[in-house]
């Protein structure tokens, strides 16, 4: 079964520095999703792209956060410069994109960054 | 925009016993409703979702019941195994283009032995 690729798996750094993480779709899916999901809490969506496009960013801290999508497939999403509130799991989803709305999303093991 | 409120934050039951989970939400907009099973450490997975147009969908032991009148939907587990101790998130979407899914906080289901 297809599965949504994501790395690295953990990442540690300090305050200050950059952190990017890398998530590759499953074949054919249009739509691609980041969400952040902290401890003991349910993921909460960043930043959604229908092919490159950006659909929904309301919720991604653009002063630090950049997400690109450049040939509407794999994804990278960017923080800069990280804080200590930005340690969560950061999952990407995706999902085929077409009608009926709301095709099942399907996520990636993510990716655990902890900041020191 | 949509608040979803998933209760209780744990639950444990005895082997073979069901197991409740009841979501409310607040968009009446809403019309897809996903629930997503998470393993420790491991990505969450799709186990069974609902449209707006179907009350009660049923897969195996496994069912999901949909009440759009009260706005809340509920995830029945019966005959409980061990494995199905994980946390399982609600999540509801209200489409327009968005598909934006917004989630509950997790149930935290113990399957004793």
């Amino acid at each position: 079964e297809a599965e949504v690729a994501q790395s690295p798996r953990y990442k540690i750094t300090e305050k200050s520095q950059a952190v990017a993480f890398w998530c590759d779709p499953i074949s054919g899916h249009a739509t691609l999703y980041w969400y952040r999901q902290i401890l003991g809490q349910g993921p909460e969506l960043l930043v959604q792209f229908q092919d490159e496009s950006v659909v929904d960013d309301s919720q991604l801290p653009k002063d630090r956060f950049s997400a690109e999508r450049l040939k509407g497939v794999d994804s990278t999403l960017k923080i800069q410069p990280a804080e200590l509130g930005d340690s969560a799991m950061y999952l990407c989803a995706s999902s085929l994109g077409t009608e009926p709305a709301n095709q099942p999303q399907h996520f990636g093991d993510g990716t655990r960054l902890s900041i020191l | 925009g949509e608040n979803v409120e998933q209760h209780p934050s744990t639950l444990s039951v005895q082997e073979g016993d069901s197991a409740v989970i009841k979501c409310t939400y607040s968009d009446s907009a809403s019309n897809y409703f996903p629930w997503y099973k998470q393993e420790l450490g491991k990505r969450p997975q799709l186990i069974i979702d609902i449209r707006s147009n179907v009350g009660e969908k049923k897969d195996q032991r496994i069912a999901v019941t949909l009440n759009k009148t009260a706005k809340h939907f509920s995830l029945h587990i019966t005959e409980t195994q061990p494995e199905d101790s994980a946390v399982y998130f609600c999540a509801a979407s209200s489409g327009g283009g968005s598909e934006k899914l917004v989630f509950g906080k997790g149930t935290k289901l113990t399957v004793n032995p």
